[in-house]
């Protein structure tokens, strides 16, 4: 069964406490990316990667480090949380198909985390 | 800078009546994806709208895809309690290198069906 896997689901952590949130996939694909969700804004992407060993960052990556080492994982590193960081994470696994202009991707969600920063 | 807007973002409804989801975005982009999310769940990937006019339906749920006006439109018809959830509506922003993969959310439609 094709599954985009995240651990733990739920987490409560103190700030400061480095922590890693783990991200597989099954699925072979290249694209990975991870979002948070809070209330009223949406889902906004933290970074994403394109290939093993190439990341870059999304639209909020302050705070946030990842890691692509191997095609099927990409795990969310909180070096220094913060309660600012309280949020549900979503990691998400893309299928594209297609060259160009034509090409075409469906993203995948992995079932969350919610993550508590006291 | 790519935006995505939905409306409304709060949506109660009664049963067995009609309503429509609007979603506007900002930059030229010619796919567009619907998202279901139930309380405390994950996205579920609803329409994945390629083409200008492109028109899918799935039970009582009809998306449709205007890339000249950059709006697509999530109907619902004879709407039941098995709908309520947030609706999301997300576009395909390109990256560098020309590939594409990131995804720009609007802020949801929290829908919610009373009998």
């Amino acid at each position: 069964e094709a599954q985009v896997t995240q651990n733990p689901r739920y987490l409560i952590t103190v700030t400061g406490k480095k922590l890693t949130v783990t991200c597989s996939q099954n699925m072979n694909h290249e694209y990975m990316s991870w979002y948070r969700q809070d209330p009223g804004l949406g889902l906004r992407q933290i970074y994403y990667s394109m290939n093993v060993e190439v990341t870059d960052k999304g639209d909020v990556p302050e705070g946030y480090k990842v890691s692509r080492k191997e095609k099927r994982n990409f795990p969310l590193i909180l070096e220094s949380p913060s309660p600012n960081q309280t949020s549900l994470y979503f990691c998400a696994s893309t299928s594209r198909w297609g060259r160009g202009l034509r090409m075409n991707t469906e993203a995948f969600f992995g079932q969350g985390t919610r993550l508590t920063v006291v | 800078e790519l935006k995505v807007e939905q409306n409304p973002l709060f949506l109660s409804m009664q049963e067995g009546k009609n309503y429509t989801i609007y979603c506007n975005y900002s930059t030229t982009s010619d796919r567009l994806y619907w998202y279901r999310q139930d309380p405390g769940k994950s996205l579920e990937s609803l329409f994945v709208l390629l083409s200008n006019g492109a028109v899918k339906q799935e039970g009582r749920l009809m998306a449709s895809l205007d890339t000249k006006a950059r709006l697509s439109t999530l109907h619902i018809t004879a709407a039941v309690h098995d709908l309520s959830a947030t609706y999301f509506c997300a576009v395909v922003r390109p990256v560098r290198g020309g590939s594409q993969g990131n995804l720009i959310f609007g802020k949801g439609t929290k829908l919610s069906v009373k009998p």
